[in-house]
């Protein structure tokens, strides 16, 4: 069975720092990971994906997230935070066409 | 285009009503999945669909019922609305399975009393 966890239920992170989101996974299989952003009282918004090829995929608004296949992670990064990143966010995988989403990570910039 | 829409945006029932939320895509996406969203346990996919006349159930189908006779439209029946289907539900669309990101329609927010 496919699974995908986010260990924090929240990261609190100053505008400006390094910001980090985990991800683990358990797919069997080559995995597909993806990450996604919500806001409140909105639907989820693609922010990048991982199919093959380079370890370090790059998505929108400066987000970027390296998967280790050896530590079966694909953690959610933003070098410098802005205070507009504050939102949720999820990891998913999709194994055989099934989507399974992690729990989510509340993310807070403060200024 | 207007994406993925969804309606209503809120919906109040009483224990054993039955509603459908419509979900609709203008992308010709064949592929598309009904969500619910609960606090703390991110999405759970209800049912999905790989195109028109073919449906499938996900984690939790139960008590649910879809159809899908058209590629744009992909309508979520609660057959007997229960206090335990209070939830946010997301309809999604994509181009296909697999490797291919979703999009999601602005939810509807299902309070069962």
């Amino acid at each position: 069975a496919q699974s995908v966890a986010q260990p924090e239920d929240q990261v609190n992170v100053a505008e400006g720092n390094p910001l980090t989101v985990k991800c683990t996974y358990s797919v069997s299989g080559n995995p597909y990971l993806f990450w996604y952003v919500q806001y409140p009282n909105r639907g989820l918004q693609f922010l990048l994906k991982y199919i093959t090829g380079d370890n370090l995929v790059k998505g929108s608004y400066g987000f970027e997230a390296e998967f280790n296949k050896s530590q079966t992670s694909f953690h959610l990064k933003k070098p410098s935070a802005l205070v507009s990143d504050s939102a949720l966010y999820f990891c998913a995988s999709d194994s055989w066409g099934k989507f399974q989403f992690g729990a989510g990570t509340q993310v807070v910039v403060t200024p | 285009n207007a994406g993925v829409t969804q309606t209503p945006k809120f919906q109040v029932l009483k224990t054993g009503q039955s509603m459908t939320l419509q979900c609709a895509q203008d992308m010709n996406h064949e592929y598309m999945s009904w969500y619910r969203q609960d606090p703390g346990m991110g999405l759970r996919l209800i049912h999905y669909s790989v195109g028109a006349g073919i449906t499938d159930q996900g984690e939790v189908p139960n008590g649910y019922n879809v159809s899908r006779s058209t590629t744009e439209d992909f309508p979520l029946r609660l057959l007997s609305a229960a206090p335990s289907q209070t939830s946010v539900y997301f309809c999604a669309s994509s181009s296909n399975r697999g490797r291919y990101e979703q999009y999601f329609g602005p939810g509807t927010r299902l309070t069962v009393t």
